[in-house]
């Protein structure tokens, strides 16, 4: 298994203000991933974050807007950019050692943006 | 891609009796179907997994089936207790990443 942790676990920010928010893995990880989710919604999916590569963005996702590094095999960082009320939601890393297995989850980051 | 649904959207039960929940995908090659389980404020953890070469695994109260001819899999809790209320989402593969059903809220009642 994996120990994921993250930083902060809350913040309440400013409308135009970026908040970058770390995840860190206590162990190496092949892929590591950034979702978010909406109070009683399910998980979306922002990015893939590569190791040494830019991240792999889904759809309605771009870069500018959440940047996302990854320096290492245990560490990465998902920046908010711009934000606006509609960014409130709880940000979730993810992370798992092998292409397709067990996936394990940080205990996410609440934003609340005013 | 990938889409999953999953149905009931919530599922009330009286402690012990089994609760049952179904999931359908769209990806014949998917190969890897876990099942999380979210407290409320809490993370999802992953409480039970199955990859195709299998029909069905266990362990203790729960379980998971999965029928690759018709792609769906389902999640069997048997004798529930107060704390397995929570909600829980399947999720299946997309390329190497996890597409997520819509959850579903599993209240024990006692």
């Amino acid at each position: 298994s994996a120990v994921i942790s993250q930083k902060p676990s809350r913040d309440i920010c400013q409308r135009g203000t970026s908040l970058t928010i770390q995840c860190q893995v206590d162990s190496q990880v092949t892929m590591m991933f950034w979702y978010r989710q909406q109070p009683g919604q399910s998980l979306t999916l922002i990015a893939t974050a590569n190791q040494g590569s830019e991240a792999t963005y889904e759809s309605g996702f771009v870069i500018d807007k959440f940047p996302i590094s990854r320096p290492n095999l245990t560490f990465s960082t998902l920046t908010v950019s711009n934000m606006s009320p509609e960014d409130s939601s709880i940000y979730l890393c993810s992370a798992r050692k092998e292409a397709l297995g067990e996936q394990y989850f940080g205990p996410g980051t609440r934003l609340t943006v005013t | 891609g990938e889409n999953v649904e999953q149905h009931p959207s919530t599922l009330s039960v009286q402690e012990g009796d089994s609760a049952v929940i179904k999931c359908t995908y769209s990806d014949s090659a998917s190969n890897y179907f876990p099942w999380y389980k979210q407290e409320l404020g809490k993370r999802p953890q992953l409480i039970i997994d199955i990859r195709s070469n299998v029909g069905e695994k266990k362990d203790q109260r729960i379980a998971v089936t999965l029928n690759k001819t018709a792609k769906h899999f389902s999640l069997h809790i048997t004798e529930t207790q107060p704390e397995d209320s929570a909600v829980y989402f399947c999720a299946a593969p997309r390329a190497n990443k996890l597409t997520f059903g819509t959850g579903t809220q599993l209240k024990v009642e006692l």
